[in-house]
């Protein structure tokens, strides 16, 4: 049973334009995200977080936004770079009560020069 | 250079076989955590330890067990390898004040069983 997904394995953006990816959540525990970004041969890297109680969170060209209701959050990257081709993971947590994080499968995002 | 380690990078062993795979830490961090990307797959949670302790654990064969020592570096080990059990092994480690960052990973071990 996945608590978390990522229902695209793969999307590819041209350079300079929007990129949108997608996490969805079941467990309406949890109350802190995160989305790590992996290259190849590397770990995960820690990219943004979000706390329930905000709808959205911006860092640079990365904003993460968060519908509870809808138990969804996305990651905008404006404007999209080639070196921001990597994995992109959602992780989730349900931190009120200590527990650690969910990650979802993985988005493998290309960005197209 | 995220802080923690992870040895070997690669590993290559035949069905039936025991590796052993280690980590350190990043300095300060107490819980380690040890994750399993199978090909394409996302991350499965495996097993966390705190200050030398198993904290919690997720989908962790029989086959497969851990421990963090005093010096707080950790073991994964691996026995009666099946091919199945080729993947990428990740430790990440945390500290009780970073929650918020989340975790920091190493760059993996890369299991292939043959």
């Amino acid at each position: 049973d996945q608590q978390v997904k990522q229902n695209s394995p793969s999307l590819s953006v041209q350079e300079g334009r929007i990129s949108i990816l997608n996490c969805d959540y079941t467990n309406s525990m949890f109350d802190y995200f995160l989305w790590y970004k992996k290259y190849p041969a590397e770990g995960p890297t820690f990219l943004i977080s979000i706390s329930s109680i905000k709808d959205k969170n911006e860092d640079g060209r990365f904003t993460v936004f968060l519908n509870k209701s809808a138990k969804h959050l996305s990651l905008h990257i404006v404007p999209s770079q080639p070196g921001d081709s990597a994995v992109y993971f959602c992780a989730a947590s349900a931190e009120t009560y200590g527990q650690n994080f969910v990650f979802g499968p993985g988005t493998r995002l290309s960005v197209l020069p | 250079d995220s802080g923690v380690t992870q040895t070997p990078k690669h590993l290559i062993t035949a069905t039936g076989q025991r590796v052993t795979l280690r980590c350190s830490p990043r300095s300060g961090d107490l819980s380690v955590y040890w994750y399993q990307q199978s090909l394409d797959q996302g991350l499965q949670f495996l097993i966390q330890y705190y200050n030398g302790e198993e904290r919690a654990k997720g989908n962790i064969l029989e086959r497969f067990s851990a421990q963090q020592f005093p010096d707080l570096h950790s073991e994964l080990n691996l026995s009666s390898l099946e091919l199945g059990d080729s993947a990428l092994y990740f430790c990440a480690s945390s500290d009780p004040t970073g929650f918020r960052r989340g975790y920091t990973f190493g760059s993996g071990t890369r299991l292939t069983v043959v």
